[in-house]
Formats: C-alpha cells, sequence, structure tokens
C-alpha cells in the first residue's frame, strides 16, 4: 500500500500565484488533515475534513481552502501566494478520532517556496 | 484552547547517553501519541497512551502517561546516532483533533 501520498513534493512559486496540493490517501480513512511545518513552530493545523464534501478550519486556515470531492483524495489551494506561507506542508489521514484509530499516516511532505 | 508545550526544544547528547523529553498539556487529554520524524522525512507514529499512569517500552524507548493524563514522557536509554532526528507528543482532549507539542530536536555526537 502507498499510504499517504502527496504531490508535488517541491514547487516554487512567485508572490500572487496560485497552486493546488494534492493527497491521496488508499487507506479507506475518513479523517484528513493540512499541516505546515516551520521552524521552531513545530506541526500546525492549516485545515481538516471529517469526511467525503466536509471540511473545517484548523489553526492557521487563513490563505488556504481546501476541498474533499473523493475521499480518497484532500486539495490544499493558495489562491494567491505569499512569502509567509513558504513552508513545509504535510498531509495525513486518520480512520477516526477514536482512541486506538486516531493514529496519523503523514505523507512525505510538500516543500513550497514562494519568492 | 487546548495547548501542549514540549521541552527541551533542543538537545544534544554524547551517543551512549540517555534522554528524555516532557509534554505538557493545559487540559486533561484523553490519549496522547508520540511521533519521530527523521531529518528530512515526516512524522512517523511511534506509541499511543490512554490509561493513567501508563508507562510502555519499545526497546530502549519507555513512555510514560501521568497519573492525571495531563502530561507525558519520553525517555531513550543509550542514545545510538540512528535515534536522532525531531520527537513530537501530540494529546486529544476534548476536541476531536490533534494538539502538537512543538517538538524535540535530537541530535547525537558519535
Amino acid at each position: 500500500n502507498a499510504g499517504v501520498t502527496q504531490t508535488p513534493k517541491f514547487r516554487v512559486l512567485k508572490t500572487g500565484q496560485s497552486m493546488t496540493l494534492l493527497c491521496a490517501q488508499d487507506m479507506n480513512h475518513e479523517y484528513m488533515y493540512w499541516y505546515r511545518q516551520d521552524p521552531g513552530m513545530g506541526l500546525r493545523l492549516i485545515h481538516y475534513s471529517v469526511g467525503e464534501g466536509t471540511t473545517a478550519k484548523g489553526e492557521v486556515p487563513d490563505g488556504y481552502n481546501v476541498s474533499r470531492l473523493k475521499k480518497q483524495n484532500f486539495l490544499l489551494g493558495l489562491e494567491s501566494a505569499a512569502p509567509s506561507q513558504t513552508s513545509v506542508y504535510f498531509c495525513a489521514s486518520s480512520q477516526s478520532t477514536y482512541s486506538g484509530a486516531n493514529v496519523l499516516t503523514f505523507g512525505a511532505g510538500s516543500r513550497l517556496t514562494v519568492l | 484552547g487546548q495547548q501542549v508545550m514540549q521541552i527541551p526544544q533542543y538537545q544534544h547528547v554524547q551517543e551512549g547517553e540517555d534522554f528524555t523529553t516532557y509534554c505538557n498539556s493545559s487540559t486533561t487529554l484523553s490519549n496522547i501519541q508520540w511521533y519521530k520524524q527523521r531529518p528530512g522525512g515526516h512524522p512517523v507514529f511511534l506509541i499511543q497512551l490512554v490509561k493513567s499512569g501508563e508507562v510502555k517500552k519499545q526497546k530502549r524507548l519507555t513512555f510514560q502517561f501521568g497519573e492525571a493524563k495531563k502530561n507525558s514522557s519520553l525517555h531513550i536509554t543509550a542514545t545510538q546516532t540512528t535515534d536522532v532526528g525531531t520527537y513530537f507528543c501530540a494529546g486529544q482532549g476534548g476536541s476531536e483533533k490533534l494538539v502538537f507539542g512543538k517538538g524535540t530536536k535530537l541530535t547525537v555526537n558519535p
């Protein structure tokens, strides 16, 4: 099984450009998450989804949009990229939020640089 | 909202020394998880603790969950160079979301 796959792995954008990060999981997990990781800041939740067709805001949602049209896919969009969005982005999924089934499986990450 | 504090932020040890990272939550947790992220890699699940006072071991790693279920620790005995990376705790309280600590970055001098 591939687990959680993120594309692209690397991307360089200019300020104001838009892009979409794709996350795909093949574990039939209900929950999917997008995190960003910056030095010294740990993992901060951007948006998450509790099931197909649903999304919710996390800790740092501003400047990002998400969609979950299919259960296995969770897209993260940047409509107008800013240098502050330079970061490493991780997608994760979990079966549920109940103890024992709330373990996160992470993708390999997408490194985004905004010039 | 729920906050999870993790200390220290950095730890440098000589190979063979022990290492401990601590995690404290502002609220009582239903469970806590630990993840390891190797340099350039992604977080990988290590273990989950659910019960008050629980202690679990994985070879040289010992995980503890406090009696009040508000704190946890990860102890590594006799560190090896393969232990390098950042260790994160993640706690789940009343909300359905896991809240991550900022991590402890461990470096090991051979």
